[in-house]
C-alpha cells in the first residue's frame, strides 16, 4: 500500500487566495484526520471523519477553514481566504475501523506558506 | 481534548548511552496510549500502542511502559545511536488523538 497520500507537498500562496489541500487515506481505513503543526501549538487536531461523516470539527480554527470527505478515498481541507497565520504543515492521517486503539498513519504533510 | 504532558522538552545524549523520558496524563479515560517517532521533515511514525496498566512494548532498542494508575508512560532508548535523534510524541486515544508537545532527542556521536 502507498500509505496516506497528500498533495501538494508544498504550497506558497498570497494572502486572500483560496487554498485546497488534498488527502487520500489508506484503502480500507474509514477514519480520517486533519492535523496542523505549528511551532507555537505543536500538532493539533483540526477535524476528523468516520465513514465520510465529520464527527468532530471543534479544532477548526474559524469559518475560513472547511473540510469535506465526498467518498472513502478522498478528503479536502480548504482555506478561504488564506492569511499569513495559516502558514503551517498540515497532516492528514487515517486509521482502520472503529476501535480507539487503532494506530493512525500519517501522510507526508503539506507545507503551506501564505505570504 | 485530553491533557498530555511530556518531559523533558528536549535532551541530549551521548552515543551509546541509554535514556528515558516521560509522558504523563491526569486521567486514564482513554482507549490507548500511543508513542510516535517524528524525524525532521518527515511524518510521525507509529512506535507503540498500549492499552493496559502494566503494558510493556519493545521494538529493537526502544521500549515503553504504561502505568495508568499513576498516570504515566516511559519511553526508553538503550544504547542510543545517531539515528535515534527525533522527536518522540505521546498521544492519548479516545477515538481522536491528543498529542503531547514531544521530547526532542539529540544523540551526539
Amino acid at each position: 500500500d502507498a500509505g496516506v497520500i497528500q498533495s501538494p507537498r508544498h504550497e506558497v500562496t498570497e494572502m486572500g487566495q483560496e487554498v485546497t489541500l488534498r488527502c487520500k487515506p489508506i484503502s480500507g481505513h474509514n477514519s480520517l484526520f486533519w492535523y496542523r503543526q505549528t511551532m507555537m501549538r505543536g500538532l493539533e487536531l483540526l477535524i476528523y471523519f468516520n465513514n465520510n461523516v465529520p464527527i468532530d470539527d471543534s479544532g477548526m480554527p474559524e469559518d475560513r477553514f472547511s473540510a469535506k470527505m465526498p467518498n472513502a478515498s478522498f478528503s479536502t481541507l480548504k482555506i478561504q481566504p488564506s492569511e499569513p497565520r495559516d502558514s503551517a504543515v498540515y497532516f492528514c492521517a487515517s486509521s482502520s475501523p472503529g476501535r480507539g486503539t487503532d494506530t493512525q498513519y500519517f501522510g507526508p504533510g503539506t507545507r503551506l506558506t501564505v505570504l | 481534548i485530553l491533557n498530555v504532558e511530556q518531559s523533558p522538552q528536549s535532551l541530549h545524549v551521548q552515543e551509546g548511552d541509554s535514556t528515558n523520558f516521560t509522558c504523563s496524563f491526569p486521567s486514564s479515560n482513554f482507549y490507548a496510549l500511543h508513542w510516535y517517532r517524528w524525524e525532521t521533515a518527515k511524518s510521525p511514525e507509529a512506535l507503540f500502542v498500549m492499552t493496559l496498566n502494566g503494558d510493556e512494548k519493545k521494538k529493537g532498542r526502544i521500549s515503553a511502559t504504561l502505568n495508568t494508575k499513576e498516570g504515566y508512560s516511559y519511553l526508553y532508548i538503550k544504547g542510543s545511536q545517531p539515528e535515534d535523534s527525533a522527536t518522540y510524541l505521546c498521544a492519548l486515544n479516545d477515538y481522536k488523538l491528543s498529542f503531547g508537545a514531544g521530547t526532542t532527542v539529540t544523540v551526539r556521536a
